[in-house]
């Protein structure tokens, strides 16, 4: 089955404690992307990459870092998290075999920093 | 900053009535636009895309394009109390990647049984 994958689903934890958000994706595509959602906000872009070892910032990447290391995975970083950060954040993909360059979303991951 | 504006909403309809939701994006040479539909705590799901001037039809979606007008919109016929959902509008802006997406905050539809 097609799909993006992101771990943890749900995920507490403290200010300043390092953590790590996994995507994956299993349809080969070029092309991934981090976004965090907010009430009143809506989804705004954090990074993305064109393809492996290429990232580039979105519109709201401080305090984020990634990685493309392979072409499936797309880990996000908070190095030092903040209450800031507390959102839904959502992983996607596509690739030049997409129809219409659709992006497929994976299934969320809520944070919270308290 | 290029920008995707829609009503917050909410909107509220009856079931069986038409749905209608409106989009504006501000990059005059947008060239790709897309509505998602999202319930509350999952992530956004594609139900239409447009790339022409004039209408695109699937099932009960009708996706409407105007590029001198820098609009587009939604109509959801014979709407369904499962419609109810938030209504994303996506642009993809001239320059930087194909891929980039700019979406507006959404649209709280709420169909009424």
């Amino acid at each position: 089955e097609a799909q993006v994958t992101q771990n943890p689903r749900y995920l507490i934890t403290v200010t300043g404690k390092k953590l790590t958000v996994t995507c994956s994706q299993n349809m080969n595509h070029e092309y991934m992307s981090w976004y965090r959602q907010d009430p009143g906000l809506g989804l705004r872009q954090i990074y993305y990459s064109m393809n492996v070892e290429v990232t580039d910032k979105g519109d709201v990447p401080e305090g984020y870092k990634v990685s493309r290391k392979e072409k499936r995975n797309f880990p996000l970083i908070l190095e030092s998290p903040s209450p800031n950060q507390t959102s839904l954040y959502f992983c996607a993909s596509t690739g030049a075999g997409t129809s219409h360059n659709e992006q497929f979303f994976g299934p969320g991951t809520r944070l919270t920093v308290l | 900053q290029k920008e995707v504006e829609q009503n917050s909403g909410p909107l509220s309809v009856p079931e069986g009535a038409i749905a209608s939701l409106n989009c504006t994006y501000s990059d005059r040479v947008s060239q790709s636009f897309f509505w998602y539909r999202q319930y509350s705590g999952k992530s956004p799901e594609l139900i239409m895309s447009i790339y022409s001037n004039g209408d695109k039809e699937d099932g009960r979606f009708t996706a409407q394009l105007n590029k001198a007008s820098q609009y587009v919109s939604l109509l959801i016929r014979d709407s369904q109390p499962s419609d109810s959902a938030t209504y994303l509008c996506a642009v993809i802006n001239s320059g930087g990647s194909n891929y980039k997406l700019t979406f507006g905050k959404g649209t709280l539809l709420t169909v009424n049984p």
